[in-house]
């Protein structure tokens, strides 16, 4: 069964600061996703990584896939409070009809 | 659009009791699954369809039932709810065939079992 791995669990960081979120993944798999989820609410899909070596940027967040380490960033740059909120990465969805969620990374931005 | 509806939001249930959780996609999606999040745990999926008629399990299914009668619905039955399954119910629905394949959430169902 395919394991999704993240870390740290929980990020405390200052505003300002840059940070990175890990995403380790037990097999072979062409996706990878990003969510965000704030407390109380859905997920709110951030990236689509499609193959080895994308990387994808939305604002102070960038995200990178390397398949054959079967790994996976999210880079926080500069942080700010509004980024508060907990990170999912999830493998598969393709040929595996379903996804393999980690399990979760809460970041906390300090002002 | 409205995307993935789920209903109810909250839910309060005694031991024994069985329930529904409805799930309605408007987005013609092949594909729909559950999933319960629980703290720490991420969201681990229940059961999922690639269609209608076709359904199977996830990795926590037990308790749990599902069928998909039509690429809209795919409702989640609680057979004899337990305090174990007071957990974030997720519905998502997905299309892979030369798309992306991300997923999309519904709302949540918040269900305590007392």
């Amino acid at each position: 069964e395919l394991k999704v791995e993240q870390n740290p669990l929980f990020l405390s960081m200052q505003e300002g600061k840059n940070y990175t979120i890990y995403c380790n993944y037990s097999t072979t798999s062409d996706r990878l996703y990003w969510y965000r989820q704030d407390p109380g609410k859905s997920l709110e899909s951030l990236f689509v990584l499609l193959s080895n070596g994308a990387v994808k940027q939305e604002g102070r967040l960038m995200a990178s896939l390397d398949t054959k380490a079967r790994l996976s960033t999210l880079h926080i740059t500069a942080a700010v409070h509004d980024l508060s909120a907990t990170y999912f990465c999830a493998v598969g969805g393709y040929n595996f009809n379903k996804f393999y969620f980690g399990s979760g990374t809460k970041l906390n931005v300090k002002p | 659009n409205a995307g993935v509806t789920q209903t109810p939001k909250f839910q309060v249930l005694k031991t024994g009791q069985s329930m529904t959780l409805q799930c309605a996609q408007d987005m013609n999606h092949e594909y729909m699954s559950w999933y319960r999040q629980d703290p720490g745990m991420g969201l681990r999926l229940i059961h999922y369809s690639v269609g209608a008629g076709i359904t199977d399990q996830g990795e926590v299914p037990n308790g749990y039932n599902v069928s998909r009668s039509t690429t809209e619905d795919f409702p989640l039955r609680l057979l004899s709810a337990a305090p174990s399954q007071t957990s974030v119910y997720f519905c998502a629905s997905s299309y892979n065939r030369g798309h992306r394949g991300e997923a999309f959430f519904g709302q949540g169902t918040r269900l305590t079992v007392v």
